[in-house]
């Protein structure tokens, strides 16, 4: 199966500023499956971007998404306060699909 | 806009058979893999498998995590808009949130359901 391994484990950063998160796979994720979703305590995770790079409806475009291959990566530009939260990557493209351990975007 | 709801016990013992069902409304089955996710506490999420539907047959397939593929079933009611999950021979390894989300393709999950909490304990 593909592992992804997200890093940091851990980001703190304050309001405004730019976060980079990148999650990198085992192998090749080779149609570009990648999606990232946010998950805030006692929610369910929600969809951001999919096809590495396309945003979901609704989603702000302060949020986005590259990459392709092995290496991806979620940028969020300008951080509001709404952004603290765990990000997890999920690759659907080789079963059985894989999720990251997660990424927690805290409040420096 | 669809929206998802699971339903199921939340406490459970070792060795019973879990069952879990997601009503969908606002939307149709149809055309769409219907994933069953779980997440354990304080842990990534978990892909238990899917049933996908189509879009104008009554074809449907299953596909499952292999590491669960022998304790797990997914199956439809489409007469209910509704899909479920059994996991048989639980332990408490398999204590997690348990979330039915829709996957479109290419398009990812795009909606997923509140999910339940579903423990094994003794």
């Amino acid at each position: 199966e593909i592992v992804l391994t997200q890093s940091p484990g851990t980001l703190s950063l304050s309001p405004g500023e730019r976060a980079s998160l990148s999650c990198r796979a085992s192998q090749s994720v080779v149609s570009g499956y990648l999606a990232w979703y946010q998950q805030k305590p006692g929610q369910a995770p929600r969809l951001l971007i999919y096809g590495a790079s396309t945003r979901a409806t609704g989603i702000p475009d302060r949020f986005s998404g590259s990459g392709s291959g092995t290496d991806f990566t979620l940028t969020i530009s300008t951080l509001e306060p709404e952004d603290f939260a765990v990000y997890y990557c999920h690759q659907y493209d080789t079963s059985p699909e894989t999720f990251g351990q997660g990424t927690k975007v805290e409040i420096k | 806009q669809v929206q998802l709801q699971e339903s199921g016990p939340g406490l459970m013992k070792p060795s019973e058979t879990l069952s879990l069902t997601c009503t969908v409304s606002g939307g149709s089955i149809r055309g769409y893999f219907w994933n069953w996710i779980r997440q354990p506490p304080g842990q990534g999420p978990q892909w238990i498998g899917y049933i996908y539907f189509s879009g104008s047959t009554d074809y449907n397939r299953t596909n499952y995590n292999p590491s669960l593929k022998s304790r797990v079933t997914i199956s439809v009611d489409m007469s209910k808009n509704q899909f479920s999950l059994k996991v048989n021979s639980v332990t408490a390894a398999d204590t997690a949130v348990y979330y039915c989300a829709r996957g479109d393709g290419a398009n990812g999950n795009d909606s997923w359901g509140q999910g339940t909490l579903v423990t094994v304990s003794s």
